[in-house]
């Protein structure tokens, strides 16, 4: 099984709320990714977790929190959002850092109004 | 620098095979890979080759690398409409501390018309 699930599948949201992304993997990974990716252009990396701890943080704006409570989970949590972070956000996982396949989650698309 | 490049659309006829191609710059990729898009979906990895190889097969799909020209290509023989997606090719790039980051293209659009 290399399913990496995401909730919500959409989300509208206003620059004041406050919400969260949830990811979630069974396979035993122990690298886990947030990537963003904005209308017709690539995926761009946000943040790496391994081993639960915060690994990589690609210079994305404190109103982007991300948490990793346990290996299985990675949230993303929003706050004081710009409609300019519309976008689809993908979790992804990897067995390990390093050199290792990603696999990726179907995404969540956030509107920000 | 790292940047990888793709043509950003191809059409062919259902039963025809697809190339999509692809370069990259980062000499030090250990892996390349492609993923396929669905319009409103992640990313499903299709395949990935490793640097020091030429080719790798899997059903359908056949993946040249070509390493001292840095040139990724990826065919789909039988083309199918269900194969009608964005395909992106990315390289990985090992940066501090051992982890492993992606750098995808921009993407190439593929249709398939009957």
């Amino acid at each position: 099984d290399t399913e990496v699930t995401q909730t919500p599948k959409h989300l509208v949201m206003g620059m004041t709320n406050k919400k969260s992304l949830k990811c979630e993997q069974h396979m035993g990974h122990r690298a886990m990714y947030w990537y963003k990716q904005k209308a017709k252009k690539p995926p761009e990396l946000m943040f790496v977790y391994s081993y639960e701890k915060l690994s990589i943080n690609e210079s994305v704006p404190s109103r982007f929190s991300p948490e990793c409570p346990n290996s299985s989970l990675l949230n993303l949590h929003l706050h004081a959002l710009q409609p300019e972070d519309s976008a689809l956000y993908l979790c992804a996982s990897s067995p390990d850092r390093g050199t290792y396949e990603q696999y990726f989650g179907p995404g969540t698309r956030l509107t920000v109004t | 620098g790292e940047d990888v490049e793709q043509s950003l659309f191809l059409s062919v006829r259902e039963g025809d095979s697809s190339v999509i191609n692809c370069t990259y710059t980062d000499s030090s990729s250990t892996y390349l890979y492609w993923y396929k898009q669905e319009p409103g979906a992640g990313l499903q990895l299709l395949t990935y080759i490793f640097s020091n190889m030429d080719m790798k097969q899997d059903q359908r799909l056949t993946v040249l690398l070509n390493k001292k020209d840095k040139h990724l290509s990826l065919r789909i023989a039988d083309t199918q409409t269900g194969d009608s997606a964005i395909y992106f090719c990315a390289e990985s790039i090992l940066i501090s501390g051992g982890y492993n980051k992606l750098i995808f293209g921009a993407g190439t659009r593929l249709a398939v018309h009957p």
